[in-house]
């Protein structure tokens, strides 16, 4: 069965400070990883993905995640938290053989002035 | 190019009645998705359309949900009758083979 896991449903960061959303994920077959982000009263808008390049990957915004195949995770950081930043998170999970995604529960993120 | 668009933004309807939900995919886009999220719990997979297909329903409630695909352009997602529990917001997404999700801003949908 495959499934996605984030830690958090809420965090809270300075401005200026380290952003990191965690995200695991469980899976047979080697998966396609998304974050999508969420802001008020709009749809998910796509952040990054990893499809078996670069594990590291950089999206919009200034945010970056790292795939780490032995810990099962994709988690999700900005070196510097802006204001606007402010935002819902969602990871998600695909695979190469199907078109289904299947999305974790979300980490709102607040930004501290 | 136009991005994935959704009527209404929001409905509120009483239990018991019907609500038809809308979706205009990108245009060229095969894929058409439906997932649905309760608040504070994961968006959910209610089914997926290529073209005027029905490739994947197995996310569908139950019987009282109905998705239509007419003509493999815009998707309809009726719900009759509506129950308290079909309260959420239901997005739509189309995409490309292989490529990611676009999202629509969804339909915030309350039965009260």
């Amino acid at each position: 069965a495959q499934s996605v896991t984030q830690l958090g449903s809420h965090v809270s960061v300075s401005e200026g400070a380290l952003v990191l959303l965690r995200c695991n994920y469980s899976s047979s077959v080697p998966p396609y990883l998304f974050w999508y982000v969420q802001y008020p009263n709009q749809g998910l808008q796509l952040l990054l993905k990893y499809t078996s390049a670069a594990t590291l990957v950089k999206g919009i915004n200034g945010f970056e995640a790292e795939f780490k195949k032995s810990e099962t995770s994709f988690h999700l950081t900005k070196p510097s938290a802006h204001m606007s930043d402010a935002a819902e998170y969602f990871c998600a999970v695909s695979f190469p053989t199907g078109n289904q995604f299947y999305f974790g529960t979300g980490t709102s993120l607040t930004v501290i002035p | 190019e136009a991005g994935v668009t959704q009527f209404p933004s929001h409905s509120v309807i009483e239990k018991g009645q019907t609500v038809t939900l809308r979706c205009d995919p990108i245009s060229g886009h095969d894929n058409l998705y439906w997932y649905r999220r309760v608040m504070g719990k994961e968006i959910k997979f209610l089914l997926h359309f290529v073209k005027e297909s029905k490739q994947d329903e197995s996310g569908m409630p139950n019987n009282r949900f109905l998705a239509e695909r007419t003509g493999g352009t815009y998707s309809t997602l009726k719900v009759q009758p509506a129950e308290l529990e079909d309260s959420g917001v239901y997005f739509c997404a189309s995409s490309q083979r292989g490529s990611p999700l676009h999202f629509g801003n969804g339909t915030r949908l309350t039965v009260t």
